[in-house]
């Protein structure tokens, strides 16, 4: 079994719909990470937490929001789906040792679109 | 500019060859470095993490230039499955923690 899922793995939906991407974890690690992907301009990062009551935004947070409703768990939300994020995401995790040891292990990515 | 740069490629190069990438970042207070592997619509994978004395993973070697701010991937007798993207990750470190991704080089190995 994969040590970060996500769910779905594809949605299509319409302009101002509410979304809800899912990310579990195995791995036992504190942090994680959601991030999205376009063609062009690498991931970037919308919001990190390093545990359960820790929720921070990262560089691209507007029109997203998160939920960490366990060690295990961090899902993100589009409150009203906008065409312009369509785009693949990406739900990571790190354990909590920093430094070179700070690997990051990836979920197999939800891709979105938004008509 | 961007904080961290990568000439997007790609490379093409046939089996047997030796490659270099290297990636630029422009934060000197950057703490640690990783290149990651990503295979078209995959999931990007660690390939091996960047320590300033160099490293080596079997036919892969990354280096670390801290006073030119730049690190570099070197694959030697490329294979086929080597065929992917490779991505220079920074993490800045120091109060806002994040890694920074460049946008990746794409290696085609050809038979």
């Amino acid at each position: 079994d994969a040590d970060v899922t996500q769910t779905p793995r594809n949605r299509i939906t319409k302009t101002g719909k509410r979304i809800m991407l899912e990310c579990s974890q195995t791995k036992g690690h504190d942090r994680m990470y959601w991030y999205r992907q376009d063609p062009g301009l690498g991931l970037r990062l919308i919001y990190y937490s390093f545990d359960v009551k820790d929720i921070n935004k990262g560089e691209i947070s507007d029109g997203y929001s998160v939920s960490r409703q366990a060690q295990a768990k961090f899902s993100l939300s589009l409150e009203s789906a906008i065409p312009n994020q369509t785009a693949l995401y990406f739900c990571a995790t790190s354990d909590s040792l920093g430094g070179s040891t700070d690997t990051q292990y990836f979920g197999p990515g939800t891709r979105l679109t938004v008509l | 500019r961007k904080e961290v740069e990568q000439d997007p490629g790609p490379f093409n190069v046939p089996e047997g060859a030796t490659v270099a990438f290297n990636c630029t970042y422009s934060n000197s207070a950057s703490q640690s470095f990783f290149w990651y592997r990503q295979d078209c619509r995959k999931e990007p994978k660690l390939l091996m993490s960047v320590y300033s004395s160099g490293n080596e993973d079997g036919r892969f070697t990354a280096q670390l230039n801290r006073a030119s701010q730049y690190i570099s991937l070197l694959i030697r007798d490329s294979k086929l499955s080597d065929s992917a993207t490779y991505l220079c990750v920074v993490n800045r470190g120091s109060g806002t923690y994040k890694y920074i991704f460049g946008t990746g080089t794409r290696l085609k190995v050809l038979a």
